[in-house]
């Protein structure tokens, strides 16, 4: 079957520091891989996204690479903002759905 | 570009009564709409899809009855919760897929609680 296991949350940081928020995934056939943000009070938004093996889908200066050996698309960045702060999730889409299948979200708060 | 308005972001209800949600695409038609929920420290599960002018498809586990889901128009979408409970409290989100657009855009999601 289908599934995303996400690192728990919640994540603190201060600001710059770098971020890891690891992301594997079960899935028949090959899917794509997602990360979506939810800023508060707004609606979920694609932040990247990959649609095969070695792909890097990158946006904002977040990167995710698809790693088909690890089943992994980890979550980066180099150097975060207080901006930044809100809860991500990592998400797959199999090749032939439209459904999609999400890790439980991780909650990240950045303080200056 | 292409948004989903979703109403209303939280409510709080007595057991046994019903909850509306609605979800709107604003400035484009939305065949399809995805009802997901989540429970606390879980993932977003996939409920039903809806299908404007037809019935919704809901998954495994998923009561139809209590889930009521109308796809009445091409830009609006209503979840009702019937005879709400306090295991019927968490996060409920919609999303619709843009057409012409290989991507999904979701709602801002509703927090229920049943009290």
């Amino acid at each position: 079957g289908n599934s995303v296991t996400q690192m728990e949350g919640p994540v603190t940081l201060s600001e710059e520091a770098f971020l890891t928020i690891n992301c594997t995934y079960t899935a028949t056939g090959y899917p794509s891989l997602f990360w979506y943000v939810q800023y508060p009070g707004e609606g979920l938004q694609l932040l990247l996204k990959a649609t095969k093996a070695d792909d890097k889908g990158s946006n904002k200066g977040f990167e995710a690479t698809y790693r088909k050996e690890t089943t992994s698309f980890h979550l980066e960045k180099g150097s975060v903002q207080v901006s930044d702060s809100a809860v991500y999730f990592c998400a797959l889409s199999p090749f032939d759905g439209n459904q999609f299948y999400f890790g439980t979200g991780t909650s990240l708060t950045v303080i200056p | 570009g292409a948004v989903v308005s979703q109403h209303p972001s939280r409510v709080i209800c007595k057991s046994g009564t019903s909850v509306k949600i609605e979800c709107r695409s604003l400035d484009f038609q939305a065949t399809t709409m995805f009802w997901y929920r989540q429970f606390p420290k879980q993932s977003l599960m996939l409920m039903a899809t809806s299908n404007e002018g037809s019935k919704a498809t809901y998954e495994q586990g998923v009561e139809k009855d209590k889930f009521l889901i109308n796809h009445a128009s091409l830009t609006l979408s209503t979840l009702t919760v019937t005879s709400a409970h306090p295991e019927d409290s968490s996060f409920y989100i919609c999303s619709a897929r843009v057409p012409r657009v290989l991507g999904y855009t979701f709602g801002s999601g509703t927090r229920l609680t049943v009290v």
